[in-house]
């Protein structure tokens, strides 16, 4: 498997302007998950899912952030109006459920978005 | 609820000299706990993983962490550092009580130096 795929790498918009940041996990994994890295913050978790169902968004910013997971293979998140606030790493990670000891989350290789 | 700290924003490190990164957690029934390195512009790495059994838990680039129940901590360890070894490290405890999330420490900063 070639891992958790995200795109584009690079993201350069201006402000007011939606983005969509796109995921494909790792196949057969249960969990996605949608981070921010920050210099600030740290890493935050954003939302995740478990079997293309929303689990918990209490770690979606604000209500200009949603994010969608309509099939197995696909994840995104969007950003409308995009803010200079809003530029950081946005990281995409999969797993496994807990079982087997195969839990461990891969992660992809990130977007970087910068909002001017 | 479940957390992890890792105490100590920066580690320095001479290069042929021990390193231990500390991570210490809270969580409510047995701890499924993981360490990944994150190198500048790239995503994180898994390195190793404690879910039973062994307190010693071997993973990627030599790297080893002890599990300890009594202290709760998680400690990253390596015998000898590499400048290669300078990158970001992250403690991460997963939590089966609360639909499998995974919580991450802020964050290590290793510096090996020549």
């Amino acid at each position: 498997d070639a891992g958790v795929i995200q795109s584009p790498r690079h993201e350069v918009t201006e402000m007011g302007q939606e983005v969509t940041l796109r995921c494909k996990p790792i196949s057969g994994h249960d969990y996605l998950f949608w981070y921010r890295q920050t210099m600030m913050r740290g890493l935050e978790l954003l939302i995740y899912f478990n079997n293309n169902v929303p689990i918990d968004d209490s770690g979606m910013p604000e209500d200009r952030f949603s994010a969608k997971m309509p099939n197995a293979s696909f994840s995104n998140l969007k950003i409308q109006p995009s803010e200079p606030r809003d530029s950081a790493v946005y990281f995409c990670a999969s797993s496994l459920a807990s079982r087997g000891g195969d839990t461990e989350a891969f992660f992809g290789q990130g977007t970087r978005l910068t909002v001017v | 609820a479940q957390s992890v700290a890792q105490p100590e924003d920066q580690v320095n490190v001479a290069e042929g000299n021990p390193l231990t990164v500390k991570c210490t957690y809270s969580v409510s029934g047995n701890p499924y706990l993981f360490w990944y390195v994150q190198y500048p512009n790239r995503g994180l790495q898994f390195l190793l993983k404690y879910i039973t059994g062994d307190n010693l838990v071997k993973g990627s680039y030599g790297f080893e962490a002890e599990f300890n129940k009594s202290q709760t901590s998680f400690h990253l360890k390596k015998p000898s550092a590499l400048v290669s070894d300078s990158a970001l490290y992250f403690c991460a405890v997963r939590d089966l009580y609360n639909f499998n999330k995974f919580y991450f420490g802020s964050g290590t900063k290793l510096n090996v130096k020549p």
